[in-house]
């Protein structure tokens, strides 16, 4: 069955950095372009950013553009994202889901998220 | 991107049937037939629930159904109960490879 399972979140300091994973199992993890949305506590979800199947393209919410970087490691079914320059408002779990289609924006299968905090 | 607009709230009876709007514009929703929904429990993933407007994934059941016209999509629930207490979320495609969510409904069933 599908399993996306997130890992890397935590407390961390305005100004910092952190990388999120993603490790994905039951399908295969190169056919599909993937997401992260993220969602602050007790607010609803914000979409963040996708990478394309093959890793040739990548997009982002305004919000996190310059900051964040997405990637990918087909060969370890791995998605991640690198978070710099972090700010109070990246306070939210942050999901990785699947994308029914090539980028078509239909989450089909979404993990169990991981907490990321700011705050100093 | 601004968030599209969903009510807060809405609420029904086991059995009534609700639906729950999703505004954007011109430039999203209206533009594009790439509106998804999403049913979320509290302290849980979110479900996918439709796709396409108006598709069912497999394992949906069919008392969940969606539409749109011009800016505006709807997700209806038939025959309501409780377990479909929960937060529904709408989704579309923004252009230029984003996509937008709506701010959330809050679903009670009475």
């Amino acid at each position: 069955q599908v399993q996306l399972v997130e890992s890397g979140g935590g407390v961390v300091q305005p100004g910092r950095s952190l990388r999120l994973s993603c490790a994905a199992s039951g399908f295969t993890f190169s056919n599909y372009a993937m997401h992260w949305v993220r969602q602050a506590p007790g607010k609803g979800l914000e979409w963040v950013a996708v990478m394309s199947y093959t890793g040739s393209n990548k997009y982002y919410a305004d919000s996190v553009k310059g900051r964040f970087t997405i990637s990918r490691d087909n060969s370890k079914k791995t998605l991640y994202l690198q978070m710099n320059s972090l700010r109070g408002e990246d306070t939210a779990m942050y999901y990785c889901a699947r994308d029914l289609g090539q980028q078509l924006g239909f989450f089909d299968y979404w993990g169990q998220g991981t907490l990321v905090t700011v705050s100093s | 991107q601004s968030a599209l607009t969903q009510p807060a709230s809405v609420s029904g009876s086991p059995g009534q049937s609700i639906t729950i709007s999703c505004t954007g514009t011109s430039s999203d929703v209206g533009n594009y037939n790439l509106v998804s929904w999403y049913q979320q429990h509290p302290g849980k993933a979110p479900k996918f629930m439709i796709y396409e407007v108006s598709e069912r994934p497999s394992g949906v059941s069919n008392r969940f159904s969606g539409s749109k016209s011009g800016n505006t999509a709807s997700l209806t629930i038939s025959g309501l109960q409780a377990e479909d207490e929960a937060d529904y979320y709408c989704c579309s495609y923004a252009g230029s490879s984003t996509w937008v969510f709506g701010g959330g409904t809050r679903l009670t069933v009475l």
